[in-house]
């Protein structure tokens, strides 16, 4: 079974630009999580997406969005770049049952972004 | 502030010696989790652990929750270069990771 994928691996995006991130989850898999990673704060979450929908949201300013369509890739949207969004954006995606329910996340190698 | 502190941030041993690290916190968790992120890629699950005082081994590796369900250890014995990476401890809420920022772990041949 192929893992999670992530388009492109390497972005660099001078400040003010946009930019959208893919990601492939898992065959069967109908829940995408989003996160960002950086040295200074580490491994931080940005959204889930769930059947289309939008179940969970971190602490982000709203330049951050995502969609997720019927197939369950998700984008993700960056608006407005700022030379702080440089980091290693991870998907995780998982089978996405019931609210509460421990499920495995599977991460993808995520895509790195350099804001100049 | 982070709910989970992880310590050292970096260590670098000699293959073959053992080593420990630790996810700390003041909050109470159901269960934590235990990451293993290479260079290039996602993380990578390790284990969850759930019940106070719980020890789980992953051959080399053994995962210690603390008898208050407030921290958690990671010893690995006899560490191989192949044991290098990022440990990242997690507390799972609902469908959200809230990660540490991990224990930078290199071992030299």
């Amino acid at each position: 079974k192929a893992g999670v994928t992530q388009t492109p691996r390497y972005l660099i995006k001078t400040r003010g630009q946009q930019v959208t991130l893919s990601c492939s989850p898992i065959s069967g898999h109908r829940s995408v999580s989003w996160y960002q990673q950086t040295p200074g704060q580490g491994l931080q979450f940005l959204f889930e997406y769930f059947s289309e929908t939008q179940r969970n949201k971190g602490n982000f300013p709203g330049r951050f969005s995502g969609r997720q369509f019927s197939n369950s890739r998700s984008e993700m949207n960056v608006s407005t770049l700022e030379l702080g969004d440089s980091a290693l954006y991870l998907c995780a995606s998982s089978l996405g049952g019931l609210a509460g329910v421990q499920e495995t996340q599977y991460f993808g190698p995520g895509t790195r972004l350099l804001v100049l | 502030t982070q709910l989970l502190e992880q310590s050292p941030q970096f260590l670098s041993i000699q293959e073959g010696e053992n080593l420990t690290v630790y996810c700390n916190s003041s909050s109470v968790f159901s269960s934590l989790q235990w990451y293993r992120q290479e260079p290039g890629e996602g993380p990578v699950l390790l284990v969850t652990v759930v019940t106070g005082g719980e020890v789980k081994k992953l051959k080399r590796l053994t995962f210690q929750f603390g008898d208050a369900r407030k921290d958690s250890s990671l010893h690995i014995t006899a560490a191989q270069p192949g044991d290098t990476g990022l440990y990242l401890c997690a507390w799972r809420g609902g469908n959200r990771l809230a990660f540490g920022k991990g224990n930078q772990v290199v071992v030299i041949p």
